[in-house]
């Protein structure tokens, strides 16, 4: 089956950092993505893994540990603008021959003063 | 251009209603996606067209009819819908649907409300 989990919600500090962690199970995993979304709007891509390791993208880091099924997004000096909801995807490539992805329910983060 | 377009914003249809969501990319990409999302939910993958031809459909029930005129625009036909398929339906697209690393861009949704 399929399963990817990850907190509800979370909350952090204007300038601090916050590690948002994500497990998945699937039959066949070919990367993980990580979008945010505001409220009301569309998801926007941040970062993809699918080799083991660290990707940085500015403020953002994702890493993956395709052994252990464990992904996390870093964010670093957090700003007012960064409360939204991550949602960690896992693309899996279907009997179809098509890859689709799987989200999580998705991290509501709140970023306070 | 990077921009996923959706039309209607919003669209609020009875349950005898038909009416037509509508998605359109510029950025040559040759896979697109239909999802629905619930309020506080994740994206739910309804269908998805390669190259034009639809290859997946997540058992969608037949009210939902999509459609692939051409590799920039995809439509999904609404009929006979039920309150509960009150959600934001949002379109994404990629490069194709067939390589390893190809990211979905979505986009900003078609906020549905079945009366």
């Amino acid at each position: 089956g399929q399963n990817i989990d990850q907190p509800t919600e979370m909350t952090a500090t204007e300038g601090a950092i916050v590690q948002i962690n994500c497990t998945y199970q699937t039959s066949g995993f070919n990367g993980l993505f990580w979008y945010q979304q505001h409220a009301g709007e569309a998801p926007t891509f941040l970062s993809y893994n699918v080799l083991d390791g660290l990707e940085e993208k500015g403020r953002f880091s994702s890493f993956l540990s395709r052994s252990k099924g464990y992904s996390y997004l870093l964010l670093k000096e957090l700003q007012m603008k960064d409360s939204a909801s991550y949602l960690c995807a896992v693309r899996d490539w279907g009997s179809s021959n098509t890859g689709k992805l799987i989200f999580g329910q998705g991290t509501t983060l709140q970023v306070k003063p | 251009d990077t921009e996923v377009t959706q039309t209607p914003k919003h669209l609020v249809m009875g349950m005898t209603n038909k009416k037509s969501l509508k998605c359109e990319q510029h950025m040559g990409h040759r896979a697109m996606y239909w999802y629905k999302q619930k309020a506080k939910k994740p994206p739910e993958l309804m269908f998805v067209y390669s190259y034009e031809k639809l290859s997946i459909n997540e058992s969608v029930p037949s009210r939902f009819s999509p459609e692939c005129p051409n590799s920039s625009l995809l439509n999904l036909h609404l009929h006979a819908l039920q309150p509960e398929d009150s959600a934001l339906y949002l379109c994404a697209s990629s490069p194709s649907a067939l390589a390893v690393q190809e990211t979905q861009y979505f986009g900003p949704g078609t906020r549905l409300l079945v009366l």
